[in-house]
């Protein structure tokens, strides 16, 4: 699977867009890009994953660059409940595709 | 609700000892993972399964082993606890599907601690 590459840490004002950057250049035509979130002593949650058009549900927006090679999570109205750390990852969807490999994220601190 | 149930929230144990961690998920899924998450370090794979009986070694598999008997369960094996595999242990599940629903659904984790 191709690596991510994120800030470490981000901080946006309450009620603002929080949007968040993940780097992927080395991402395969058959990779998807997946965002989940971590807030402090829970498990992972998954947020949003997408191939190369843009996505939107409930809890974000994924906007894939043509080229593929980064992205962007955008929270459209951050809230204080939004603090925790993001995560990008790149994997391949399907048999014979399952590893599920973290890097350390983006820390978002959602300031009042 | 996809449910991922981790046997215990907090562990203490002793070096030495054979420690296990279990893990069950209901949504029938066929991989299932485990991992340790360390403070600065991330999320890091240990061991993860696509099919009853079938493991594969992750990024730090020293020290672990795992088993899965059963497609709804993946136990994760300390053989003999040490200090630095204190840790907040996390297990996850997912589907083999193409593109959509294939989204990892994860535990709330079991924070062991060996003394």
């Amino acid at each position: 699977d191709a690596k991510t590459t994120q800030p470490p840490s981000m901080d946006c004002a309450e009620g603002r867009a929080a949007n968040l950057p993940c780097n992927h250049s080395t991402i395969s035509g058959n990779e998807y890009v997946y965002w989940y979130r971590q807030i402090h002593s829970q498990g992972p949650q998954y947020i949003i994953h997408g191939l190369k058009n843009n996505e939107t549900n409930e809890m974000a927006s994924l906007i894939i660059t043509e080229d593929r090679k980064s992205s962007t999570l955008i929270l459209p109205h951050a809230t204080l409940r939004d603090t925790a750390v993001y995560y990008c990852i790149v994997r391949v969807a399907g048999a014979g595709s399952y590893q599920l490999t973290f890097g350390k994220g983006t820390k978002l601190s959602v300031i009042p | 609700d996809v449910k991922v149930t981790q046997s215990s929230r907090y562990l203490v144990k002793r070096t030495g000892e054979k420690v296990f961690l279990e893990c069950v998920q209901d949504m029938d899924h066929e991989n299932m993972f485990w991992y340790r998450q360390d403070p600065g370090l991330g999320l890091r794979l240990i061991y993860f399964s696509y099919d009853v009986k079938m493991k594969e070694k992750g990024d730090i598999p020293e020290g672990y082993s795992v088993s899965r008997e059963k497609k709804e369960r993946f136990s994760l094996i300390l053989e003999s606890a040490s200090t630095n595999q204190t840790s907040m242990y996390l297990c996850a599940s997912s589907s083999s599907g193409q593109g959509l629903n294939t989204e990892a659904f994860f535990g709330q984790g079991t924070r062991l601690t060996v003394v």
